[in-house]
């Protein structure tokens, strides 16, 4: 088996800073994805990465940023934090690209701008 | 308009009991996939069962089984022998193409469970 971290778990950030979210996976997967939950609605993709080096852009990419450092470490940055913006950011990684190949998913990272 | 449906936003149910969480979805594609997966209270988002637009088997794993209506668009999550563990929010995904290395992950509103003991 094997398991995604993320780091921080709780983020507490200022309107229009910068702020990095952090996702490891030891399962030697070569696709990764950083998704936004919001109360209330689904997961939607924002960036994702076909293998090392690689950034692909999802649905929801304006205002973020991505880097794919290495293959276990995927990270993704609020280029500019919203006032009150509140929402779960999930890591996932899978073995492949493909419809067929289940993600797994880290804990989450929860993000409050004051 | 919302292409990933879960009526229900919540369930309840008596342990031992069985559920139906339905799933309705729009796609033009022909290949697709559709997944449910299971966000628990520790953050943990897990994989239950997958379904291929191709497939015509009827997929289970374990207490888990899906009733796929293609010609419907509709995609049901079938848990039996309900237990409390099982209570948390259950997600319909759809995973659909739309160019080389592109694709989109669409997922539902999510269905919180409640199991009852």
């Amino acid at each position: 088996g094997g398991i995604i971290t993320q780091t921080p778990k709780f983020l507490i950030g200022q309107e229009g800073q910068k702020l990095t979210l952090k996702c490891q996976q030891n399962f030697n997967h070569d696709t990764m994805y950083w998704y936004r939950q919001d109360s209330g609605k689904g997961l939607r993709l924002i960036y994702y990465s076909i293998t090392e080096n690689d950034l692909q852009k999802g649905d929801l990419s304006e205002g973020y940023d991505a880097s794919r450092e290495k293959k276990s470490s995927f990270s993704l940055t609020v280029t500019s934090a919203q006032k009150n913006e509140m929402a779960v950011f999930l890591c996932a990684s899978s073995p492949r690209l493909g419809g067929d190949a289940e993600q797994f998913f880290g804990p989450g990272t929860r993000l409050t701008v004051l | 308009a919302e292409k990933v449906i879960q009526v229900w936003s919540t369930a309840s149910r008596q342990e031992g009991e069985e559920l139906t969480l339905d799933c309705s979805y729009e796609t033009s594609q022909v290949l697709y996939h559709l997944f449910w997966y299971k966000h628990l209270l520790s953050g943990e988002m897990v994989f239950l069962i997958r379904q291929t637009s191709s497939s015509t088997a009827k997929e289970r794993s374990g207490r888990y089984s899906v009733v796929f209506q293609k010609s419907l668009k509709s995609i049901s999550l079938i848990i039996s022998a309900l237990q409390p563990d099982d209570s948390g929010k259950y997600f319909c995904a759809l995973w659909e193409p739309y160019d080389t290395n592109a694709y989109k992950v669409i997922f539902g509103k999510g269905t919180h469970l409640h199991v009852l003991p």
